[in-house]
């Protein structure tokens, strides 16, 4: 069965500081995608990025990276020079190859960005 | 283009009582799913609907149930209400069966007291 691991629950950082959270997952396939949303307090998951199982390239994205290792089965995810408005719950998914677009999500990380 | 909607934003509902959840896709998607989120957790997938039919089930019972319309917007239906239902829906969007990005819609607040 498949599983997803966020084992930070909250993180609080001053401003402009770099941060990263972290994601585990669990699965049985040999394709798989993986995912991050952000939830800002409105609670409306905000898609962030889709990474395949075959694709281990890290991306970057403005201030937003991505460091996808599978020999770890980790999926880390990194904000640098962090801002107020990176405020929110980050979640990392996963989607088993065969269930199409179902996602299973990890518990979340509470990222508060204090000024 | 609007985004996927949902209505109502906040419904409190008794215990025992049954309630309906409406969503509507963002435009030119065909694929709805919806996941149940308790405070402080991650959301649940609780099942998908493409082509009005239920295509795949999370691990919830029987008294949750769906639809879908020609239009493609969806209905969850929870009956006998418990306490424990208490959560945020969350409705999701996305094109056909396959693998891709999902839309979320801002969420249904059910209150059970």
């Amino acid at each position: 069965a498949q599983k997803v691991t966020q084992a930070q629950t909250e993180i609080s950082v001053v401003e402009k500081e770099d941060v990263t959270l972290d994601c585990v997952y669990e699965t049985r396939d040999t394709t798989y995608y993986l995912f991050w949303y952000k939830q800002p307090p409105s609670g409306e998951l905000v898609f962030l990025i889709r990474r395949n199982s075959f694709d281990e390239q890290n991306e970057i994205s403005g201030r937003y990276s991505w460091n996808f290792q599978k020999s770890t089965s980790s999926f880390n995810f990194t904000i640098t020079a962090s801002q107020v408005v990176d405020s929110a719950v980050y979640f990392c998914a996963l989607s088993e190859g065969d269930k199409g677009s179902r996602l299973t999500f990890g518990e979340g990380t509470q990222l508060t960005v204090n000024p | 283009d609007a985004g996927v909607t949902q209505s109502p934003t906040h419904l409190i509902k008794t215990r025992g009582q049954q309630v309906t959840l409406r969503c509507s896709p963002k435009s030119g998607h065909d694929t709805v799913s919806w996941y149940q989120q308790a405070l402080g957790q991650g959301p649940q997938f609780i099942f998908q609907y493409y082509e009005e039919e239920e295509r795949q089930r999370g691990n919830f019972p029987d008294r949750f149930s769906g639809h879908q319309f020609p239009n493609y917007s969806s209905e969850l239906n929870v009956n006998a209400l418990l306490l424990g239902d208490s959560a945020l829906y969350l409705c999701a969007s996305t094109w056909g069966t396959g693998v891709y990005e999902q839309y979320f819609g801002p969420g249904t607040r059910l209150t059970v007291t």
